[in-house]
């Protein structure tokens, strides 16, 4: 079974427009990390925001949210005020138990940002 | 000022050949990562040392050998290359705690390719 799911292979917002892409994961674990990371065109891969499972709040970064409902197991990105430079692969992750365990990714979703 | 750098950033050789890709660190983290994106973008944890030590080895072939010669490098050895060992390799760094905010920073990526 997939412990990460993204259903969303790809994903098309005009500039200045909120886009949420969509995560949703499978633990049985209590103590687990959810991540998204962007990959760019250039290939690299680059954090973008964190939530742990005991956090109260939803985490946010700058345009990036992350709306964790942890009854429905979902961690979906929220970025506002699409950009141009937003165009890129997102990967929704999770680390399971303690420190030191692998992230485990979901298949990625395409956004592709339109002026 | 490069966090996690990895060498060379492209490399083509012939199947047959072995050929090895470093992995550096300045984020004074003690454990390190080797993940394979396939072609299809998926992200795959290989392997990961802590100070060190082993402490991942996922069911890779044992052409793939990793090397931490301390806790700032980690290198990936592979021996007799194969056609589908073509992908790109990430080396990934965190810092061990107990709690789950161990966020990973990647490195730029090593696309291999195998002819």
């Amino acid at each position: 079974a997939q412990k990460i799911t993204q259903t969303q292979p790809g994903m098309f917002v005009q500039e200045k427009e909120a886009v949420t892409l969509d995560c949703t994961y499978d633990t049985s674990d209590p103590s687990y990390g959810l991540f998204w990371y962007k990959q760019p065109s250039s290939g690299e891969m680059i954090f973008l925001i964190y939530q742990g499972s005991y956090d109260q709040q939803n985490a946010t970064e700058g345009r990036y949210s992350l709306n964790f409902q942890k009854a429905r197991k979902s961690a979906n990105l929220v970025i506002s005020a699409s950009q141009l430079g937003d165009s890129a692969m997102y990967f929704c992750a999770m680390r399971e138990g303690q420190a030191g365990t692998a992230l485990i990714f979901g298949k990625g979703t395409t956004l592709s940002v339109s002026s | 000022d490069t966090a996690v750098s990895q060498t060379p950033k492209y490399l083509v050789t012939q199947m047959g050949n072995d050929k090895s890709i470093k992995c550096e660190q300045n984020l004074g983290h003690d454990t390190m990562y080797w993940y394979k994106q396939d072609s299809k973008k998926f992200l795959k944890i290989m392997f990961s040392y802590n100070n060190k030590e082993l402490i991942i080895n996922e069911t890779v072939p044992n052409r793939f050998s990793p090397k931490s010669p301390d806790k700032a490098h980690l290198n990936l050895h592979i021996n007799s290359l194969e056609l589908g060992d073509s992908a790109v390799y990430f080396c990934a760094s965190s810092q061990m705690r107990l709690a789950a905010t161990d966020t990973q920073y990647f490195g730029p990526g090593t696309r291999l390719t195998v002819l």
